[in-house]
């Protein structure tokens, strides 16, 4: 079965020190891969997604980047954090079903205090 | 850009009461629409999902139906338990092969008394 691992839980880093989050996906190739801001408020606000190896999309203009070293693992990253990046992260990913829709398996998520 | 609007919450109801949520969209083409829960605790999971124009979409209870005509996709369930608290997203795919993406609304909070 398909698993998505995504770490750490919880991160509270200092203003300027860089990030890195992690999320791995098991049991599936070639799948799309999302990282989204959970916010009170807003809802699920995607960041970046990527629909192969080293194939970004930036959704919003922001102080991250993104990168897919390999086909099941996507990275959330920033040299620099700002207070403004503190918020929950979401990494999912999706594939095609039988019936052609897209379907998305989440995270548990990772909540990064900025201080 | 595409986009989806729900209606903002939180949305307080007794149990066995009918529960509306309602979630419109803007798309360019031809979108699959879905509805995700994320109960307390949990990570954000698929309730039901609609693929083209009026399909109704249901699961545990809930429906669904996709509405051209009024860009609409609004969740409906006629009796709801305690057990449904939880966090509703409204979100919608566009695209094809090499531009799948998933796009959310700002979720609904739902809140059931005994």
């Amino acid at each position: 079965s398909q698993t998505i691992h995504q770490w750490p839980a919880t991160l509270v880093q200092p203003v300027g020190s860089p990030l890195s989050l992690e999320c791995t996906v098991e049991g599936t190739s070639n799948p799309n891969l999302y990282w989204y801001r959970q916010a009170a408020g807003r809802g699920l606000q995607l960041l970046f997604y990527s629909v192969g190896i080293g194939q970004i999309s930036s959704e919003v203009p922001q102080n991250l980047s993104a990168s897919r070293p390999q086909d099941r693992q996507f990275i959330l990253s920033s040299k620099k954090l700002l207070l403004s990046d503190s918020g929950f992260y979401l990494c999912a990913w999706s594939h095609r079903e039988m019936l052609g829709f897209l379907r998305a398996f989440f995270g548990q998520g990772t909540r990064l205090t900025v201080v | 850009g595409n986009s989806v609007t729900q209606m903002e919450g939180p949305v307080t109801l007794s149990e066995e009461a009918f529960l509306t949520i309602n979630c419109t969209y803007t798309a360019t083409g031809y979108p699959s629409l879905f509805w995700y829960v994320q109960y307390p605790g949990e990570g954000l999971q698929l309730l039901l999902k609609a693929t083209k124009a009026d399909d109704k979409g249901s699961n545990k209870g809930f429906e669904a139906t996709y509405r051209k005509e009024t860009t609409s996709f609004h969740l409906e369930k006629g009796s709801v338990q305690v057990s449904d608290s939880a966090v509703y997203f409204c979100a919608l795919s566009e695209g094809g092969i090499n531009t799948d993406k998933l796009i959310f609304g700002t979720g609904t909070r739902l809140q059931v008394f005994p």
